[in-house]
């Protein structure tokens, strides 16, 4: 089965500090997402990534930024951190193949508080 | 840009009832539609994948539909069971690999 870990579940952070969260699958695959979700919004993309040290912004890529210096690993960075960034962060990895049919498998999720 | 839609936002059932729930996208060049369930605080679970070239898929008590002239997806549960109390998310992709655009949900509840 494919997995896709978060590094925490529950995070507490305070206004202005640099908050990393981590997201890594184990199943080789090429591209890779990060959506937060809040209610009434739905979910929505922030960055995603086709490819090691590549990076395409989302809808809502503003007070964020991501890493992905090796292929299973995908970091988003948040500068500093505000309020307005408390949510539930989900990472997503689904693999590319030609001419379609893929899945997007997603982790358990971080939910983020800002105080 | 595409916009997905879900209706109802919410819905209450008897176990045992069969339901639909809809998810209606408003640019017929989607490319992919995923049918996700997610329980409260948890992440998404994919249920259905329907390709780009495909009318529909089943697993086990789920069919998802997609007809992409009219913009619309179902997915049809039978013989519902309070287990499938979650909230289901459709989601669209517009190429091959891209991000989803994913509706707001509807909140199933079924009792007992």
């Amino acid at each position: 089965d494919v997995k896709v870990t978060q590094s925490s579940r529950y995070l507490v952070k305070r206004t202005g500090e640099k908050v990393f969260l981590e997201c890594v699958q184990d199943m080789d695959h090429e591209n890779m997402f990060w959506y937060r979700q809040d209610p009434g919004l739905g979910l929505r993309l922030i960055y995603f990534s086709y490819d090691v040290k590549m990076k395409e912004k989302g809808d809502i890529p503003e007070g964020y930024s991501v890493s992905r210096e090796k292929k299973e690993r995908f970091s988003l960075i948040l500068e500093s951190a505000s309020t307005n960034q408390t949510s539930m962060y989900l990472c997503a990895s689904t693999p590319w193949i030609a001419g379609g049919g893929e899945t997007q498998y997603f982790g358990p999720g971080t939910r983020l508080l800002v105080l | 840009k595409q916009e997905v839609t879900q209706i109802p936002a919410a819905l209450s059932v008897p176990e045992g009832e069969n339901l639909v729930l809809n998810c209606s996208f408003t640019d017929s060049a989607i490319y992919n539609l995923q049918w996700f369930r997610q329980d409260p605080g948890k992440g998404l679970t994919s249920l259905l994948l329907i390709q780009s070239s495909q009318r529909e898929q089943t697993s086990g008590r789920l069919n998802a539909s997609l007809d992409k002239s009219s913009g619309r997806s179902t997915l049809y549960i039978a013989a519902s069971q309070p287990g499938d109390s979650a909230t289901y998310l459709c989601a669209g992709t517009e190429t091959s690999g891209s991000r989803l655009t994913f509706g707001e949900g509807t909140q199933l509840t079924v009792n007992p």
